[in-house]
């Protein structure tokens, strides 16, 4: 089956840092989805991409989805402490029908240092 | 303005006492999923309905079911929970043509 490498597992960074995350896969996306997670919640849609080559920004954050369909990444600006979460990245291929399942990554857990 | 609702947010049951957790959604989509999610793990699919079309993952335990009356709502029932049990379980939504899946808060699940 498909299988999603995200990286890094964890990050402990100091506030104002940039932050960087990506995945990687064994098979092509038609859809990459970037979610955050805080203790004790559901994830919440952060960015959704669609297209190969596609780069979208949602305030602090950039995602972009690679041009092979294997990868993507999640950039976060200048980190504050709410940024504090777990950071899922999760692909979707499309196959026909009704079957629209994501494949999640194992997660990013940021910690920011005030 | 919540669009996946999920109730209770935390639920106790005891071992082998059936449980049923449920989730609503105001977005009127067409697909709604149940995710198992245990902790430092991501979210695991157990079923999911297109409309009214059940369909259900292979390694989904037979103690794992679920219901969808209406559009609107839909339920897990696990018929006798076992201490493995214990996890987060989250419902999300999508709607037709639309890969975007929106998550409720989820229900955390303790089994004494």
């Amino acid at each position: 089956g498909q299988q999603l490498n995200q990286s890094p597992q964890s990050m402990f960074i100091q506030e104002g840092e940039d932050v960087s995350m990506n995945c990687t896969s064994s098979s092509i996306f038609n859809t990459w989805l970037w979610y955050k997670q805080d203790p004790g919640e559901g994830p919440v849609l952060l960015i959704a991409l669609y297209k190969a080559g596609e780069l979208t920004s949602n305030g602090r954050l950039t995602a972009q989805f690679g041009i092979t369909r294997k990868d993507s990444f999640l950039n976060i600006s200048a980190s504050i402490p709410s940024d504090v979460g777990i950071y899922f990245c999760a692909g979707q291929l499309s196959s026909g029908g009704s079957n629209y399942k994501l494949t999640f990554g194992k997660g990013t857990l940021l910690t920011v240092n005030p | 303005d919540a669009m996946v609702i999920q109730n209770p947010r935390y639920q106790v049951t005891q071992f082998g006492k059936p449980v049923t957790l449920s989730c609503s959604q105001t977005l009127n989509h067409n697909v709604m999923y149940w995710y198992q999610q245990k902790s430092s793990q991501a979210p695991k699919l157990l079923f999911h309905y297109y409309d009214k079309d059940f369909n259900n993952e292979a390694d989904t335990p037979d103690n794992f079911q679920s219901r969808r009356p209406n559009t609107s709502f839909c339920f897990l029932d696990i018929r006798s929970p076992g201490l493995g049990d214990a996890a987060m379980y989250l419902c999300a939504t999508r709607r037709r043509g639309v890969e975007t899946q929106y998550f409720g808060p989820g229900t955390r699940l303790l089994v004494l």
